[in-house]
């Protein structure tokens, strides 16, 4: 099955600051990788996705993720971070018609003022 | 989130004792979904439903049944509860086989 891994449990940046999350996959053929962030107490909101095509993809908020096939990784990307960027962000990964999408164990942001 | 919603949002409930999840959509969207989310795990699978009455297993299923008998609701039955099903449960639809899931705002779940 396919399979996920964020390593980063916590990262910590500074308002104004870029910002990258890594993602890594695990799967056969080409995978629709997702990005979703959770502000605490609430469910998870989609930032963006890809599935084939452009290899940059670009999200909601100004976040964008770059698929590198070679490296099975699926980062993503703000280029200026701000305060209201603190959350969890799961990256998820799923096969041809997403009935069995995996998720990683997330990691939270922290914006330091 | 706008067109799904979870009930109870709260729950605090005795070991061995029945529990039910309930989510609730107005997207018409075929696609539903239970997850479990845990510290360090992020989001599991629980079950999933392709169609009224149409469901099949994901990758934590034991210890949890499922139902879809209208479009709209998809029940999730904790047959007898028990510690290690205490998690925060979440429910997502999708439209199709593409895209991504709209997710409830979830229902913390207490087995005492």
């Amino acid at each position: 099955a396919q399979s996920v891994t964020q390593p980063d449990i916590h990262i910590t940046v500074s308002e104004g600051a870029s910002l990258e999350l890594r993602c890594n996959y695990s799967y056969g053929a080409t995978p629709y990788l997702f990005w979703y962030v959770q502000s605490p107490g609430q469910g998870l909101q989609l930032l963006l996705k890809y599935f084939s095509g452009d290899t940059l993809v670009q999200g909601i908020k100004g976040f964008e993720a770059e698929f590198k096939r070679s490296q099975s990784s699926f980062n993503l990307r703000k280029p200026s971070v701000h305060w209201s960027d603190a959350a969890e962000y799961f990256c998820a990964v799923a096969k041809y018609n997403n009935n069995d999408m995996r998720f990683g164990a997330g990691t939270r942001l922290t914006v330091k003022p | 989130d706008a067109g799904i919603t979870q009930s109870p949002r709260h729950k605090v409930t005795e070991t061995g004792t029945p529990v039910t999840l309930r989510c609730h959509q107005t997207e018409n969207h075929r696609y539903m979904y239970w997850y479990r989310q845990d510290p360090g795990h992020g989001l599991r699978l629980i079950h999933y439903s392709y169609g009224v009455k149409d469901t099949d297993k994901g990758e934590v299923s034991d210890g949890y049944s499922v139902s879809r008998s209208k479009t709209e609701d998809f029940l999730l039955t904790l047959e007898s509860a028990t510690s290690s099903q205490t998690s925060v449960y979440f429910c997502a639809i999708s439209e199709s086989g593409e895209g991504g899931y709209t997710f409830g705002s979830g229902t913390r779940l207490t087995v005492v």
